[in-house]
């Protein structure tokens, strides 16, 4: 299995609603990352997980809350977006600490805030 | 910081032509360097990655050779298609942090290749 599965692909949320990214991986990677994309604008990190660890907080509004239940498993909890919170969300997985070999993304999951 | 230069686009092209996008960088010590491809509607594929000088990376025709003395990573394929259309990023990743590693992107570049 060589794939980073994002779940659901599409999702729409008023601004009161509490949501929840998922994904996972099987490919024994220890590093797992969020990432926001707005259209024709490049990724930008939010966060990433290594060995089950937040390393790195790219001081994200708190609004978003990640969580990784076991090595396999990312999610992304949501609360109160804003709609400018509009955005692709990409979750990827990268093998040990390097990203020597790249990342894996997944397809992601786009979500509107109404 | 790292940072990464792509050349502006969009870019069209008509099928079999010859392809070229910029890449230029500014890191620190020795990164990694790769090309991403992203289709509308989907996420990033990695295409070709090279992590030391004089590495070329190739995949489907594409390649890209790294050039530290220029501090460059040239995407090109010799004849496009019409489904080579997508965005294409260029990225590093620097030397390893205390975990967890850091992909600087380029700004992307649209590729549209015309029948």
């Amino acid at each position: 299995d060589t794939e980073v599965t994002q779940t659901p692909k599409h999702l729409v949320m008023g601004m009161t609603n509490k949501k929840s990214l998922k994904c996972e991986q099987h490919m024994g990677h220890r590093a797992m990352y969020w990432y926001k994309q707005k259209a024709k604008k490049p990724p930008e990190l939010m966060f990433v997980y290594s060995y089950e660890k937040l390393s790195i907080n790219e001081s994200v509004p708190s609004r978003f809350s990640p969580e990784c239940p076991n090595s396999s498993l990312l999610n992304l909890h949501l609360h109160a977006l804003q709609p400018e919170d509009s955005a692709l969300y990409l979750c990827a997985s990268s093998g040990g600490d390097s990203g020597i070999y790249g990342y894996t993304f997944g397809s992601g999951t786009r979500l509107t805030v109404v | 910081g790292d940072s990464v230069t792509q050349m502006e686009g969009p870019v069209t092209l008509s099928e079999e032509a010859f392809l070229t996008i910029n890449c230029t960088y500014t890191a620190t010590g020795y990164p990694s360097l790769f090309w991403y491809v992203q289709y509308p509607g989907e996420g990033l594929q990695l295409l070709l990655k090279a992590t030391k000088a004089d590495d070329k990376g190739s995949n489907k025709g594409f390649e890209a050779t790294y050039r530290k003395e220029t501090t460059s990573f040239h995407l090109e394929k010799g004849s496009v298609q019409v489904s080579d259309s997508a965005v294409y990023f260029c990225a590093l990743s620097g030397p390893q942090e205390t975990s967890g590693s850091r992909l600087t992107f380029g700004e992307g570049t649209q590729l549209t290749v015309n029948p």
